[in-house]
């Protein structure tokens, strides 16, 4: 099984909409990224989340993180077009060089 | 704002041929990374670095792979003889050594092709 399990693998919403994306370890959580990608391109920053019950919010982007379910969401309100892309979650769930396992990443349209 | 840079963007190579893929990380970061990408799949972890040597490696990184801090500053990816599957998006990180385990910072990628 995936050491980090993102969910759902692709999403298509209307524009305004809320969404959830959802991202799952199979280990402890010592912290948990998130990032945004266009396909081909580079990662972009989106937010680190290190204690459990965290929350952060930039703009319209709100991401928690669930310690005790291994778990971390992220939450679009009224979605735009400017929003599609690649959703990445990376977590540092091994390893004591900290380096970040990934998941397989939620591809996110948004229609106008 | 500090950030990690990486040359070249882009880098076409023959199979079987060498490259090397540059980073320059945060200045005072002490841990570096580098990952790789094939496109559309996962980001990949291939090798970590701190204090001039590897700490943690992949099974992807094998005997045709090195890194090297040569000067203090540059982190570099040596890819002694490329093959078609190496092809992919290398992207280059580093971490500072605050408590919580700190940020790590990402570099805007290399695609390397291989043909």
């Amino acid at each position: 099984s995936q050491e980090l399990e993102q969910s759902p693998q692709s999403l298509i919403v209307q524009e305004g909409k809320n969404l959830t994306i959802n991202c799952t370890s199979s280990k402890t959580l010592y912290g948990l990224y998130w990032y945004k990608q266009k396909y081909g391109e580079g990662l972009i920053f989106l937010m680190m989340l290190q204690k459990g019950g965290e929350e952060k919010s930039h703009e319209k982007i709100t991401a928690k993180l669930d310690e005790k379910k291994q778990q971390s969401s992220l939450h679009i309100t009224a979605s735009q077009p400017s929003h599609a892309g690649i959703y990445l979650c990376g977590a540092d769930i091994a390893g004591s060089a900290r380096q970040l396992t990934f998941g397989s990443g939620t591809q996110l349209t948004v229609l106008p | 704002e500090p950030e990690v840079t990486q040359t070249p963007s882009h880098q076409v190579t023959q199979m079987g041929q060498e490259v090397i893929l540059r980073c320059v990380p945060i200045s005072n970061h002490l841990y570096f990374y580098w990952y790789r990408q094939i496109l559309g799949q996962k980001v990949e972890f291939l090798v970590s670095f701190y204090n001039n040597e590897i700490s943690e490696k992949s099974e992807i990184f094998d005997d045709q792979f090195s890194v090297e801090r040569p000067d203090g500053s540059n982190f570099t990816l040596k890819i002694r003889s490329t093959k078609l599957e190496d092809s992919a998006m290398y992207f280059c990180a580093s971490r500072g050594a605050g408590p919580l385990r700190g940020e790590q910072f990402f570099g805007p990628g290399t695609r390397l092709t291989v043909l």
